[in-house]
């Protein structure tokens, strides 16, 4: 059981270039969310998810595209890289309310590094 | 909105010294939930406790010790006998009722012990 799987582990990219940051867990969570982590900041909610289909905005959008076809995988793509955008970023998944034993899972998060 | 304040930056102990890291948070909401995450130098979030906000009762795990009050809007939380292996960055979270998939971070505090 892989629990949230984040890949890439480490990314350096030029600014204005495109990346896709990978997110797939195989728990049959519905509920999947992103978060960046700055210093000084914490982690702040990027995009989630409720279900395939289902997308909406957190605190810190801009800059940033989801989508979720599958249960399973939840992309996050940067349309064009800015150095502001250079920060640890954190896939989160967990069962909607209500089921016993609810918890979160996270990835080991993705370090991102824009030039 | 909803807002979680973790006023200490970074606390220094010494090892044996108990800590109390602090955790105020604001919401409207009559129902919601309260985490602890740990954050080690080898950057993954661990998870410490979830405490549902009809549950005022403080809770004890090891040298681990939450304390909640609603009254105050505080959810503290206690070390005792601190080792050098606690050293780490320490986040409150918190959600509300409808799903973990909006979590509301602290900025975190960078706990130090030194032997």
């Amino acid at each position: 059981n892989a629990g949230v799987t984040q890949t890439p582990k480490f990314q350096v990219l030029k600014t204005g270039q495109s990346m896709t940051l990978q997110c797939a867990q195989d728990m049959n969570h519905e509920y999947m969310s992103w978060y960046r982590q700055d210093p000084g900041m914490g982690l702040r909610l990027i995009h989630y998810s409720v279900g395939a289909g289902i997308t909406d905005q957190g605190e810190v959008p801009n800059g940033y595209n989801v989508s979720r076809s599958t249960t399973e995988d939840f992309p996050l793509r940067l349309l064009s890289a800015a150095p502001s955008q250079t920060s640890v970023y954190f896939c989160a998944s967990t069962r909607s309310m209500g089921a016993p034993g609810n918890t979160i899972y996270f990835g080991e998060g993705s370090w991102l590094t824009v030039v | 909105a909803q807002k979680v304040t973790q006023a200490q930056t970074e606390i220094s102990v010494v090892e044996k010294e108990d800590v109390t890291l602090d955790c105020v948070y604001e919401t409207r909401d009559t129902t919601y939930y309260l985490f602890w995450y740990k954050q080690p130098p080898s950057g993954e979030l661990v998870f410490l406790i979830r405490r549902n906000s009809f549950d005022e009762q403080n809770e004890i795990s090891g040298r681990y010790s939450w304390n909640f009050q609603k009254s105050t809007s505080s959810f503290n939380f206690t070390i005792t006998a601190s080792q050098v292996v606690d050293s780490a960055v320490y986040f409150c979270a918190l959600s509300p009722a409808t799903g973990f998939q909006k979590l509301v971070f602290g900025t975190g505090t960078r706990l130090l012990v030194s032997p």
